[in-house]
């Protein structure tokens, strides 16, 4: 079956500290791997994907992931956070960059000053 | 802004009836994807339109139905409403059939 895990549902980093956020996958064919944000109130927005390549994508916000096809996974890490990230990330999978996608069930981030 | 306008973004119904979402995709956008997003089943995906024909269909009950209108606008309605399809409903578009969505504010539903 086809799906997406975030085994962390909630997180609190201090503010400056270094961010991983998990994501494993299961999927048939060659995945397309997003990572969304969701802000209080706010609809979904992109931070990163990846399709082939360079194993490792930056994103905006200073987000960064990386693609390891033996793990099944494709973590999200930022070297240092700001208070301003915190929120909602979905990891979320699809068969081609489409909008299409299988999403996990998220992971609330909480920043502490 | 992503330049995808969902209304309303709050209704609140009773139960056993029906209502309309409307979504208003980006400018030159001609796919429109609806998603629901529930404490229990997180999101999931609805429906997918392109240029006015249904595209893919996922997790969809048969009391649920969309459109997608020349204007390329779409709706999503829901009938004989349960507490259950209280969830924040999302919509999002793309500019082909494939391509980066953007997604809306939603609409938030509240059964009661």
């Amino acid at each position: 079956a086809q799906s997406v895990t975030q085994p962390d549902i909630h997180i609190t980093v201090s503010e400056g500290a270094s961010l991983e956020l998990r994501c494993n996958y299961s999927y048939g064919a060659t995945p397309y791997l997003f990572w969304y944000v969701q802000s209080p109130g706010q609809g979904l927005q992109l931070l990163l994907k990846y399709f082939s390549g360079d194993t490792l994508v930056q994103g905006i916000k200073g987000f960064e992931a990386e693609f390891k096809r033996s793990q099944s996974s494709f973590n999200l890490r930022k070297p240092s956070v700001h208070w301003s990230d915190a929120a909602e990330y979905f990891c979320a999978v699809g068969p081609s960059n489409t909008g299409k996608l299988i999403f996990g069930q998220g992971t609330t981030l909480q920043v502490k000053p | 802004d992503s330049g995808v306008t969902q209304t309303p973004k709050h209704l609140i119904t009773a139960t056993g009836q029906r209502v309309t979402l409307r979504c208003s995709p980006r400018s030159g956008d001609l796919s429109v994807y609806w998603y629901q997003q529930s404490l229990d089943q997180g999101l999931q995906f609805l429906i997918q339109y392109y240029n006015g024909e249904e595209r893919a269909k996922g997790n969809i009950l048969e009391r649920f139905s969309a459109q997608q209108f020349p204007d390329l606008h779409s709706e999503l309605n829901l009938s004989s409403l349960e507490l259950g399809d209280s969830a924040l409903y999302f919509c999002a578009s793309s500019f082909e059939g494939e391509g980066e969505a953007f997604f809306g504010q939603g609409t938030r539903l509240t059964v009661v």
